[in-house]
């Protein structure tokens, strides 16, 4: 059984500070996801990661994912309140019709104050 | 709008009612999977298909629990004879099978079994 360990569980900052999050197992993953997902609602693809020591931006979120693939982290530069919201990894294994049978971590709750 | 349905968005029930969900995938995504999401906790993955064939189903968490895609469109997710222990969010998503992976979930089907 694949786990994914997410820290830390929560996270409280003031607009403007930087954070990192981050999601870590013992397990090889082929590709790491990262979503965000707000009260009531489904989970949100941010980025996709697939090859060991792979470092995507989206614009203030960068998105790492490690040289062993078996952990990722996401850096927010200059949060907003815009970015609160609950911020979930979520691996998969294997390839072709394993691709969605993800094993998510258990989520960060990010608060960003103004 | 196009993105994946899902109803009803709220379900409160007895112990030992039976309820049934409806997913409505994006059109063109032949995959589609249910995922459980209890509080705090990060997705758990239950099923899914690809078109009509259900692909995976040994995640289920018992079999008071039964999905069906019989025209590889719509599915429906049932649970049997309910638990309190059933009371979780139950996620749908979809996707394209010859992508890397991206899942498009809908808003989710809470249930609360008093």
């Amino acid at each position: 059984t694949q786990l994914l360990e997410q820290s830390p569980q929560f996270l409280s900052i003031q607009e403007g500070e930087n954070l990192t999050v981050y999601c870590n197992s013992s397990s090889v993953f082929s590709s790491l996801q990262w979503y965000r997902q707000e009260p009531g609602e489904g989970p949100v693809l941010l980025v996709t990661v697939v090859t060991g020591g792979e470092v995507k931006k989206l614009k203030r979120l960068t998105f790492q994912f490690g040289d062993a693939r078996k952990d990722s982290s996401l850096h927010i530069t200059a949060a907003q309140p815009g970015d609160t919201g609950l911020y979930l990894c979520a691996g998969a294994v294997g390839g072709g019709t394993s691709y969605g049978k993800l094993t998510f971590g258990q989520g960060t709750i990010l608060t960003v104050h103004p | 709008d196009t993105g994946v349905s899902q109803n009803p968005r709220h379900k409160i029930t007895k112990r030992g009612q039976n309820v049934t969900f409806r997913c409505d995938p994006i059109s063109e995504h032949n995959r589609l999977y249910w995922y459980r999401q209890t509080l705090g906790q990060g997705p758990e993955f239950l099923t899914y298909f690809q078109n009509e064939a259900q692909l995976e189903k040994s995640r289920l968490l018992s079999d008071r629990f039964s999905a069906e895609r019989p025209k590889g469109s719509f599915s429906t997710l049932e649970i049997q004879r309910t638990e309190q222990g059933d009371s979780a969010m139950y996620l749908c998503a979809s996707s394209f099978r010859l992508n890397t992976g991206e899942l498009f979930f809908g808003e989710g089907s809470r249930l609360t079994v008093l």
